[in-house]
Order: C-alpha cells, then sequence, then structure tokens
C-alpha cells in the first residue's frame, strides 16, 4: 500500500530526444507527487511536483501526466540534454508529511 | 545545500563501533528525515521527526536510533554498526507544504 513503482530502472536517450519515466502507486490516500533529480555525488533535489486534482503540469521542459484512475504518473523530459543525466526518482505523500520514494532511474543522454 | 548541512560527509568505521551522524538546518522546519540510499533500493526512510523529541520510525530503522533535542539537530546513531549499513545516509527537512529538501549525504563504510 505504502509503494511507488518505478520504471524502466534505467534509459539512453540521444540528445533531443524525450525521457519518460512511468510509476505507479497504490495507496488512493496519496496527495502529493513529487520528482527529484539527483546528480552524482548530490542530494535529491525537488524538481516539479503534482497533487491528483491535476492532470499534468509543465515547467519548462518538463512535464508531469497524472492518471488518477490508473493510479499512475509520469515525468517526461523533451528535447533531453546531456546536463538531464541523472537519477530521477517519483515519490508519493500520505499525510505527516511523509513521502514514499521509488528505487530511482538512472537517465543518460548522449551528447 | 542551502539550510541544511549534514556531518561528517564520509566516514570509515568498524563493525560494532557506535556512530553518530549529525543533520542540521537553519530553517526552523518542523519535519527532520534519516534516508538511506542503496542502489536498487532508493531511498528508504529510516527514521523521521515532527518536532523536539517527536519521533517515529521509517521502513528500515533496526539497529538506528534518533535524537532531536532542538528543532535544528537530528542525530542518528548506529550504535552497533554492521556491513549492512554501509550506505549514503540522506537528512531531509520539510516545512508544510514544501516538499522536501536533502542534504549532501554522509557515505559511511562499515569495515
Amino acid at each position: 500500500q505504502q509503494q511507488v513503482k518505478q520504471s524502466p530502472q534505467s534509459l539512453i536517450v540521444q540528445k533531443g530526444g524525450i525521457s519518460i519515466i512511468n510509476c505507479a502507486y497504490e495507496n488512493t490516500a496519496f496527495d502529493y507527487f513529487p520528482w527529484y533529480q539527483q546528480f552524482p555525488g548530490k542530494g535529491p533535489a525537488l524538481l516539479i511536483a503534482i497533487r491528483p486534482d491535476v492532470s499534468e503540469k509543465k515547467e519548462g521542459r518538463f512535464t508531469i501526466s497524472f492518471n488518477k484512475s490508473a493510479k499512475q504518473f509520469s515525468l517526461h523530459i523533451m528535447d533531453s540534454q546531456p546536463g538531464d543525466s541523472a537519477t530521477y526518482f517519483c515519490a508519493a505523500r500520505v499525510g505527516s508529511e511523509k513521502l514514499v520514494f521509488g528505487k530511482g532511474m538512472k537517465l543518460t543522454v548522449n551528447p | 545545500d542551502a539550510g541544511i548541512t549534514q556531518s561528517p560527509r564520509h566516514k570509515v568505521t568498524e563493525t560494532g563501533t557506535p556512530v553518530t551522524l549529525r543533520c542540521h538546518q537553519t530553517e526552523n522546519h518542523r519535519y527532520m528525515y534519516w534516508y538511506r540510499q542503496d542502489p536498487g533500493h532508493g531511498l528508504r526512510l529510516i527514521h523521521y521527526s515532527y518536532g523536539v523529541k517527536d519521533t517515529d520510525k521509517g521502513e528500515v530503522s533496526d539497529g538506528y536510533s534518533v535524537s532531536r533535542s532542538k528543532t535544528e539537530d537530528f542525530l542518528l546513531t548506529l550504535e552497533s554498526a554492521t556491513s549492512s549499513q554501509t550506505s549514503v545516509y540522506f537528512c531531509a527537512i520539510s516545512g508544510q507544504g514544501f516538499g522536501y529538501t536533502f542534504g549532501s549525504g554522509t557515505r559511511l563504510t562499515v569495515v
């Protein structure tokens, strides 16, 4: 019930391509869905987030799509750049400000 | 990261010795968290705090204890370190409605 399942585990795309990361959850009490980006040797940093009453949120090249009925959400990175190479985590929150994280996806964008 | 610091950044210790990791924040946030990050497991919650002297267990709390005597400091203690506790440990803080801010991490090696 508390899990967030993330796929794929890794992804390699060419510069300019679209990167897509998917997450699924079971607990309908989750009320906040953030994505975090982590570079090697650094802590994760908040990238973009969405609430379940919104189906899509876009910030620059990053878009979250949210499907409440399917209990799925995804991150799309348009025009992927080598600087986007990082590990991406989806997460979900249920009460008490406590986040549950997916296992992460390592993105490599080739020049 | 601004507003949150972890110490030490790296530590090597021997099996069976006690280890304390420190997280210090200057944001006056109510919530503080300790996570561990391991390949294939993503970020897993060890313990969290929702106020001074108010703490609770996460999903991987066995072998760990925490203390929070001041708003700004959250300590994680490994009473008797084991090799399975070799990991990267992240502290995070959260204010109401503002997602998490992570520290830069502590890389702990138990030999």
